[in-house]
């Protein structure tokens, strides 16, 4: 069966240090992968997928950047964060193919500092 | 995408039934509605979807208008663990390349013991 990853669970920065978050997903190949954001108490935002290895899209300008290095490992990062970052961050995959249900992962929660 | 709207909140009591609904007035032939729920702290959850017949899975049924403009979530008895925010989405079918879900406010369903 399929699995999806975070980590870390919980993590607190200082205003302007680096972020790195990871996502793996294990038991399917060549899935489609989501970040998403959601800000206390608001709705979740899409804000990079990738259909394939090194294919990032962005959905939304900001200081955050993804990557997609390996085939099932989708990482979020920053090299300075700011306030506004703080959030939920959540991982999703997809099939490649086919109806859209997303599976998400148990997520980010990064509080900026 | 089409735009859902749905009530903010909603409650219920335990062992009881809920019927959450959904408006798409504006749906399209090949968009199929998807529900997901959040459960707090949590990332959102796969619940049930379909495109024009009544669907039933082990989590609920979906209840879908003649003209599609309208669908309901049914929880056929509410537990406690069933309070979560409730996501009604729509997709069309190949999702294209993207596959992406356009999350709204959603409604956040309180059950009472």
């Amino acid at each position: 069966s399929q699995t999806i990853h975070q980590w870390p669970a919980t993590l607190v920065q200082p205003v302007g240090s680096p972020l790195s978050l990871e996502c793996t997903v294990e038991g399917t190949s060549n899935p489609n992968l989501y970040w998403y954001r959601q800000a206390a108490g608001r709705g979740l935002q899409l804000l990079f997928y990738s259909v394939g290895i090194g294919q990032i899209s962005s959905e939304v300008p900001q200081n955050l950047s993804a990557s997609r290095p390996q085939d099932r490992q989708f990482i979020l990062s920053s090299k300075k964060l700011l306030l506004s970052d703080s959030g939920f961050y959540l991982c999703a995959w997809r099939a490649g193919t086919g109806v859209d249900t997303q599976y998400f992962g148990p997520g980010t929660r990064l509080t900026v500092l | 995408d089409a735009k859902t709207t749905q009530p903010n909140s909603m409650e219920s009591n335990e062992e009881e039934p809920v019927h959450l609904p959904c408006n798409h007035s504006t749906i399209s032939g090949t968009d199929y509605i998807h529900w997901y729920r959040q459960l707090p702290s949590q990332g959102p959850e796969y619940v049930i979807h379909g495109l024009t017949s009544n669907v039933n899975n082990r989590m609920a049924s979906l209840a879908i208008a003649e003209d599609r403009k309208s669908s309901t979530l049914i929880l056929h008895r509410a537990t406690l663990r069933d309070a979560a925010v409730y996501y009604c989405i729509l997709r069309g079918g190949d999702g294209g390349s993207q596959g992406n879900l356009i999350f709204g406010k959603g409604t956040k369903l309180s059950v009472k013991p």
